[in-house]
Protein backbone atom coordinates (compact mmCIF):
# COMPACT_ATOMS: atom_id res chain seq x y z
CA UNK A 1 0.00 0.00 0.00
CA UNK A 2 1.24 3.32 -1.12
CA UNK A 3 1.50 6.21 1.52
CA UNK A 4 -0.60 8.46 -0.55
CA UNK A 5 -3.52 7.46 -2.43
CA UNK A 6 -4.84 9.91 -5.60
CA UNK A 7 -6.42 8.76 -8.64
CA UNK A 8 -5.48 10.32 -11.33
CA UNK A 9 -8.22 10.64 -13.45
CA UNK A 10 -8.71 12.65 -15.43
CA UNK A 11 -12.09 14.46 -13.88
CA UNK A 12 -14.10 16.12 -16.39
CA UNK A 13 -16.09 18.70 -15.55
CA UNK A 14 -18.33 21.54 -16.95
CA UNK A 15 -17.91 24.93 -16.17
CA UNK A 16 -19.33 26.36 -13.19
CA UNK A 17 -19.38 23.05 -11.27
CA UNK A 18 -18.17 21.98 -7.67
CA UNK A 19 -14.87 20.14 -7.82
CA UNK A 20 -14.16 17.91 -5.26
CA UNK A 21 -10.44 15.94 -5.28
CA UNK A 22 -9.56 13.63 -2.92
CA UNK A 23 -6.29 11.50 -0.75
CA UNK A 24 -6.17 9.09 1.11
CA UNK A 25 -3.17 7.88 3.25
CA UNK A 26 -1.92 5.53 5.39
CA UNK A 27 0.89 7.36 8.17
CA UNK A 28 -1.18 8.59 10.56
CA UNK A 29 1.98 11.15 11.55
CA UNK A 30 1.43 12.86 8.96
CA UNK A 31 0.44 16.74 10.08
CA UNK A 32 0.99 18.85 7.33
CA UNK A 33 -1.32 19.11 4.12
CA UNK A 34 -0.90 20.52 1.10
CA UNK A 35 -1.70 20.98 -2.77
CA UNK A 36 0.06 21.76 -5.51
CA UNK A 37 -1.22 22.79 -9.01
CA UNK A 38 0.49 21.52 -12.30
CA UNK A 39 -0.29 23.07 -15.57
CA UNK A 40 1.12 21.49 -18.42
CA UNK A 41 4.77 21.59 -19.04
CA UNK A 42 5.02 23.56 -15.95
CA UNK A 43 6.48 22.91 -12.46
CA UNK A 44 4.07 22.37 -9.69
CA UNK A 45 2.72 25.35 -7.38
CA UNK A 46 1.59 25.42 -4.00
CA UNK A 47 -2.22 26.35 -3.98
CA UNK A 48 -3.16 25.55 -0.94
CA UNK A 49 -1.15 24.77 2.84
CA UNK A 50 -2.59 23.20 5.96
CA UNK A 51 -1.47 21.93 9.24
CA UNK A 52 -3.55 19.46 11.25
CA UNK A 53 -7.22 19.27 10.80
CA UNK A 54 -10.17 21.28 9.25
CA UNK A 55 -10.80 23.41 6.61
CA UNK A 56 -9.17 26.35 5.28
CA UNK A 57 -10.35 28.85 2.46
CA UNK A 58 -8.91 30.78 0.06
CA UNK A 59 -11.26 31.92 -3.00
CA UNK A 60 -13.30 29.48 -4.95
CA UNK A 61 -10.57 26.84 -3.52
CA UNK A 62 -11.46 24.87 0.35
CA UNK A 63 -8.60 22.51 1.94
CA UNK A 64 -10.53 19.92 3.79
CA UNK A 65 -8.38 17.82 6.45
CA UNK A 66 -10.05 14.82 8.03
CA UNK A 67 -7.18 13.02 10.49
CA UNK A 68 -9.63 10.50 11.64
CA UNK A 69 -10.57 9.14 8.15
CA UNK A 70 -6.54 10.08 6.84
CA UNK A 71 -8.34 11.70 4.38
CA UNK A 72 -7.88 14.89 2.62
CA UNK A 73 -10.25 17.21 0.13
CA UNK A 74 -9.58 20.01 -2.16
CA UNK A 75 -13.57 21.86 -3.42
CA UNK A 76 -13.13 24.16 -6.01
CA UNK A 77 -16.10 26.28 -6.45
CA UNK A 78 -17.50 27.92 -9.78
CA UNK A 79 -14.45 26.20 -11.81
CA UNK A 80 -13.00 27.84 -14.60
CA UNK A 81 -11.27 26.61 -17.75
CA UNK A 82 -8.13 28.24 -16.33
CA UNK A 83 -8.84 25.05 -13.71
CA UNK A 84 -7.63 22.68 -15.89
CA UNK A 85 -4.60 21.15 -14.63
CA UNK A 86 -3.12 18.60 -12.74
CA UNK A 87 -3.74 18.52 -8.80
CA UNK A 88 -1.05 17.07 -6.59
CA UNK A 89 -1.68 16.52 -2.71
CA UNK A 90 1.46 16.07 -0.51
CA UNK A 91 1.95 15.66 3.50
CA UNK A 92 4.48 15.76 5.58
CA UNK A 93 5.43 14.74 8.79
CA UNK A 94 6.45 18.11 9.69
CA UNK A 95 7.57 21.27 8.58
CA UNK A 96 11.30 20.79 8.10
CA UNK A 97 10.68 17.00 6.47
CA UNK A 98 10.13 15.86 2.56
CA UNK A 99 6.71 16.02 1.54
CA UNK A 100 5.11 12.48 0.03
CA UNK A 101 3.46 13.24 -2.63
CA UNK A 102 0.84 11.48 -4.64
CA UNK A 103 0.21 10.63 -8.22
CA UNK A 104 -1.84 13.53 -9.36
CA UNK A 105 -5.17 14.32 -10.87
CA UNK A 106 -5.85 15.34 -13.93
CA UNK A 107 -8.90 18.11 -14.02
CA UNK A 108 -10.49 19.42 -17.17
CA UNK A 109 -13.05 21.96 -17.24
CA UNK A 110 -14.83 22.50 -20.19
CA UNK A 111 -16.53 25.31 -21.25
CA UNK B 1 8.66 33.26 -3.24
CA UNK B 2 11.70 32.20 -5.22
CA UNK B 3 11.75 32.47 -8.58
CA UNK B 4 13.58 29.28 -9.81
CA UNK B 5 15.40 28.99 -13.78
CA UNK B 6 15.78 25.75 -15.39
CA UNK B 7 17.48 24.91 -17.98
CA UNK B 8 17.44 23.23 -20.55
CA UNK B 9 13.64 23.25 -20.76
CA UNK B 10 13.75 19.88 -22.99
CA UNK B 11 15.77 17.45 -24.41
CA UNK B 12 15.97 14.47 -26.69
CA UNK B 13 19.24 12.52 -25.97
CA UNK B 14 20.63 9.59 -27.33
CA UNK B 15 20.95 6.52 -24.91
CA UNK B 16 24.87 6.14 -23.54
CA UNK B 17 25.28 10.25 -23.24
CA UNK B 18 25.18 12.51 -20.06
CA UNK B 19 22.71 15.64 -19.75
CA UNK B 20 23.22 18.27 -16.77
CA UNK B 21 20.63 20.58 -15.94
CA UNK B 22 20.89 23.91 -14.56
CA UNK B 23 18.93 25.12 -11.61
CA UNK B 24 19.07 28.74 -11.03
CA UNK B 25 17.04 30.66 -8.18
CA UNK B 26 16.72 34.35 -7.69
CA UNK B 27 17.77 34.25 -4.09
CA UNK B 28 19.69 32.10 -1.47
CA UNK B 29 18.32 29.56 -0.29
CA UNK B 30 19.05 26.70 2.11
CA UNK B 31 17.31 23.60 1.00
CA UNK B 32 17.40 22.82 -2.71
CA UNK B 33 16.13 19.52 -4.22
CA UNK B 34 15.75 17.39 -7.22
CA UNK B 35 12.93 15.30 -7.90
CA UNK B 36 11.78 12.80 -11.12
CA UNK B 37 8.50 12.87 -12.12
CA UNK B 38 7.91 10.06 -14.18
CA UNK B 39 4.16 9.59 -16.23
CA UNK B 40 1.22 8.73 -14.09
CA UNK B 41 3.43 9.02 -11.02
CA UNK B 42 3.94 10.66 -8.16
CA UNK B 43 7.20 13.48 -7.42
CA UNK B 44 10.02 11.03 -6.40
CA UNK B 45 13.20 12.76 -4.69
CA UNK B 46 16.15 12.03 -6.12
CA UNK B 47 18.40 13.76 -3.55
CA UNK B 48 19.07 16.80 -1.53
CA UNK B 49 21.77 19.28 -2.90
CA UNK B 50 24.12 20.18 -0.07
CA UNK B 51 26.07 23.56 -0.64
CA UNK B 52 29.28 22.87 -0.13
CA UNK B 53 29.03 18.85 0.63
CA UNK B 54 27.97 16.02 -1.41
CA UNK B 55 24.48 15.57 -2.13
CA UNK B 56 22.73 12.87 0.08
CA UNK B 57 20.52 10.36 -2.71
CA UNK B 58 16.96 8.73 -1.51
CA UNK B 59 16.87 5.16 -1.66
CA UNK B 60 17.15 3.60 -5.71
CA UNK B 61 19.76 7.04 -6.36
CA UNK B 62 23.55 7.08 -6.66
CA UNK B 63 25.70 9.06 -7.07
CA UNK B 64 27.38 7.70 -10.30
CA UNK B 65 24.27 7.82 -12.03
CA UNK B 66 22.95 11.14 -11.04
CA UNK B 67 26.14 12.95 -9.89
CA UNK B 68 25.07 16.97 -8.32
CA UNK B 69 26.86 19.56 -7.68
CA UNK B 70 25.98 22.83 -5.29
CA UNK B 71 28.68 25.19 -5.37
CA UNK B 72 26.57 27.92 -3.85
CA UNK B 73 23.45 28.69 -2.15
CA UNK B 74 21.61 29.95 -5.33
CA UNK B 75 22.76 27.35 -8.15
CA UNK B 76 22.64 23.49 -8.98
CA UNK B 77 23.43 20.82 -11.08
CA UNK B 78 21.82 17.41 -12.06
CA UNK B 79 23.92 15.40 -14.35
CA UNK B 80 22.01 12.05 -15.49
CA UNK B 81 24.72 10.15 -16.77
CA UNK B 82 24.91 7.06 -19.38
CA UNK B 83 21.13 7.75 -20.22
CA UNK B 84 19.11 4.61 -20.96
CA UNK B 85 15.25 4.78 -22.47
CA UNK B 86 14.27 4.80 -18.89
CA UNK B 87 15.84 7.76 -17.49
CA UNK B 88 12.99 9.50 -19.59
CA UNK B 89 11.18 11.63 -17.39
CA UNK B 90 10.51 15.10 -15.83
CA UNK B 91 13.54 16.60 -13.84
CA UNK B 92 12.54 19.54 -11.48
CA UNK B 93 14.61 21.71 -9.33
CA UNK B 94 12.66 22.62 -5.90
CA UNK B 95 13.79 24.81 -3.65
CA UNK B 96 12.10 25.24 0.58
CA UNK B 97 10.78 28.20 2.04
CA UNK B 98 13.55 29.12 4.31
CA UNK B 99 13.97 25.47 6.49
CA UNK B 100 10.56 24.95 5.36
CA UNK B 101 9.94 22.26 2.66
CA UNK B 102 5.99 21.74 2.73
CA UNK B 103 6.39 25.29 1.14
CA UNK B 104 8.43 24.64 -1.91
CA UNK B 105 8.58 25.98 -4.79
CA UNK B 106 9.32 24.39 -8.16
CA UNK B 107 11.27 24.86 -11.32
CA UNK B 108 9.48 24.26 -14.99
CA UNK B 109 11.19 21.73 -15.10
CA UNK B 110 13.38 19.40 -17.35
CA UNK B 111 11.95 16.95 -19.99
CA UNK B 112 13.87 14.76 -20.93
CA UNK B 113 13.41 11.85 -23.39
CA UNK B 114 16.18 9.46 -24.34
CA UNK B 115 15.82 7.21 -28.03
Amino acid sequence: QKEVEQDPGPLSVPEGAIVSLNCTYSNSAFQYFMWYRQYSRKGPELLMYTYSSGNKEDGRFTAQVDKSSKYISLFIRDSQPSDSATYLCAMSVGGSYIPTFGRGTSLIVHP
Amino acid sequence: SAVISQKPSRDICQRGTSLTIQCQVDSQVTMMFWYRQQPGQSLTLIATANQGSEATYESGFVIDKFPISRPNLTFSTLTVSNMSPEDSSIYLCSVGSGMRVTEAFFGQGTRLTVV
